[in-house]
């Protein structure tokens, strides 16, 4: 069965640094998400990102984070000079269609920590 | 009022019980219902989905929706211990993109 592949699963990061999480959505779908989940928290929306542009962000997803699809098949969430509060895992997700109908389908997650 | 509210549990029930999870949510806007499964530190794993009220069958799961209470189920029959996980409603209008997700229910079936 096709699925969404996350990279690194488990990253430590200094305080300040930048991080690069790294998605490869299923092949034929054509809308990509990040979600994250701060332990013990629920599943939050970051962002929706169609046709190589955002499509939809949360109050969350501000300057500090960034997304990209630098080469038709992966899939990249930025955060620069992260914060401790930054450490959760996050998600990346994909569908074939716009949500209304398209089962999005979510990866094992990467577990970011800040140190 | 949060958007979507459900019990956090943990909810314990022995082999071969019926469970039933439910939330609640506030917004009338949402017209498509999911439930997620999600083991410890995994990604949460579609089980279910239902547009609009009604109710939906899909082996040991059934998923309720009752739209005029905002309110939506999902019943596990003969629980196993397999099934110990976190249960996730997520909801969305069928206008935006985005999922909301409940705080989950952590479900325990014991032997």
């Amino acid at each position: 069965e096709p699925e969404v592949t996350q990279t690194p699963s488990h990253q430590v990061t200094q305080m300040g640094q930048e991080v690069i999480l790294r998605c490869v959505p299923i092949s034929n779908h054509l809308y990509f998400y990040w979600y994250r989940q701060i332990l013990g928290q629920k599943v939050e929306f970051l962002v929706s990102f169609y046709n190589n542009e955002i499509s939809e962000k949360s109050e969350i997803f501000d300057d500090q984070f960034s997304v990209e699809r630098p080469d038709g098949s992966n899939f990249t969430l930025k955060i620069r000079s992260t914060k401790l509060e930054d450490s959760a895992m996050y998600f990346c997700a994909s569908s074939e269609g716009a949500f209304g109908g398209n089962t999005i389908y979510f990866g094992e997650g990467s577990w970011l920590t800040v140190v | 009022q949060k958007e979507v509210e459900q019990d956090p549990g943990p909810l314990s029930v022995p082999e071969g019980a019926i469970v039933s999870l439910n939330c609640t949510y506030s917004n009338s806007a949402f017209q498509y219902f999911m439930w997620y499964r999600q083991y410890s530190r995994k990604g949460p794993e579609l089980l279910m989905y239902t547009y609009s009220s009604g109710n939906k069958e899909d082996g040991r799961f059934t998923a309720q929706v009752d739209k005029s209470s905002k309110y939506i189920s999902l019943f596990i029959r003969d629980s196993q211990p397999s099934d110990s996980a976190t249960y996730l409603c997520a909801l969305n209008t069928g206008t935006a993109s985005k999922l909301t997700f409940g705080t989950g229910t952590r479900l325990q079936v014991t032997l």
